[in-house]
């Protein structure tokens, strides 16, 4: 079945820095990728949609310089908070979709990021 | 808009059968996926229906009804790692993904 990655798995950071979180495919081409986050005893919710080559879509309410996101090959998005707060402090998910299939997504094992 | 409505919370025996009920209202759709999440994990597919009826799958099935927006996931001979949280999703007219505040399913010995 469709493969999905994401590094790291977890990461601490300080207030301030940034963070970058990869997403790959590793067995298709994702021409579209999904971010989500989910903070405890919460459902999923979507930040940003990216297609490959073009820039992502994000939802209302997510800030764009904030969460920068790359997708820059159909198999690698990636996703950098920049000067995270604790506030930011969050898991968050990657999902993938593969080129001509508009139903499934498939998801990554997601990032814990606790900001201190 | 969207609206998606499950229960928050539901309990259930080892080896029982639970029902856990979904619906929804949506001006587009194009399929309704229910996902498993465990805590701290990503959810893992379960099942995905686009027309009516009942689908099944080993100890899981999935109904749907398009016109009455309701659709259920059946888990039967229930075991102890089925403690999880079960997540309804449609799949709107852009092909996004709504999703449901997800129902915590606690399986008891």
């Amino acid at each position: 079945g469709a493969v999905v990655s994401q590094h790291p798995s977890w990461v601490i950071c300080k207030s301030g820095t940034s963070v970058k979180i990869e997403c790959r495919s590793l067995d298709f081409q994702a021409t579209t990728m999904f971010w989500y986050r989910q903070f405890p005893k919460q459902s999923l919710m979507l930040m940003a949609t990216s297609n490959e080559g073009s820039k992502a879509t994000y939802e209302q309410g997510v800030e764009k310089d904030k969460f920068l996101i790359n997708h820059a090959s159909l198999t690698l998005s990636t996703l950098t908070v920049t000067s995270a707060h604790p506030e930011d402090s969050s898991f968050y998910i990657c999902s993938a979709r593969e080129g001509g299939q508009v139903e499934e997504q498939f998801f990554g094992p997601g990032t814990r990021l606790t900001v201190l | 808009g969207q609206n998606i409505d499950q229960p928050t919370e539901m309990t259930a025996t080892e080896g029982a059968i639970v029902q856990i009920n979904c619906t929804y209202q949506t001006s587009g759709f194009n399929g309704l996926f229910w996902y498993q999440q465990h805590a701290g994990e990503a959810p893992t597919f379960l099942s995905y229906n686009v027309l009516d009826g009942l689908e099944e799958k080993g100890r899981f099935s999935s109904f749907l009804s398009r016109s009455k927006g309701y659709s259920y996931l059946l888990l039967k001979e229930l075991k102890l790692k089925d403690s999880a949280s079960y997540l309804c999703a449609l799949l709107d007219s852009n092909y996004q993904l709504i999703w449901g505040a997800g129902t915590k399913l606690i399986i008891k010995p």
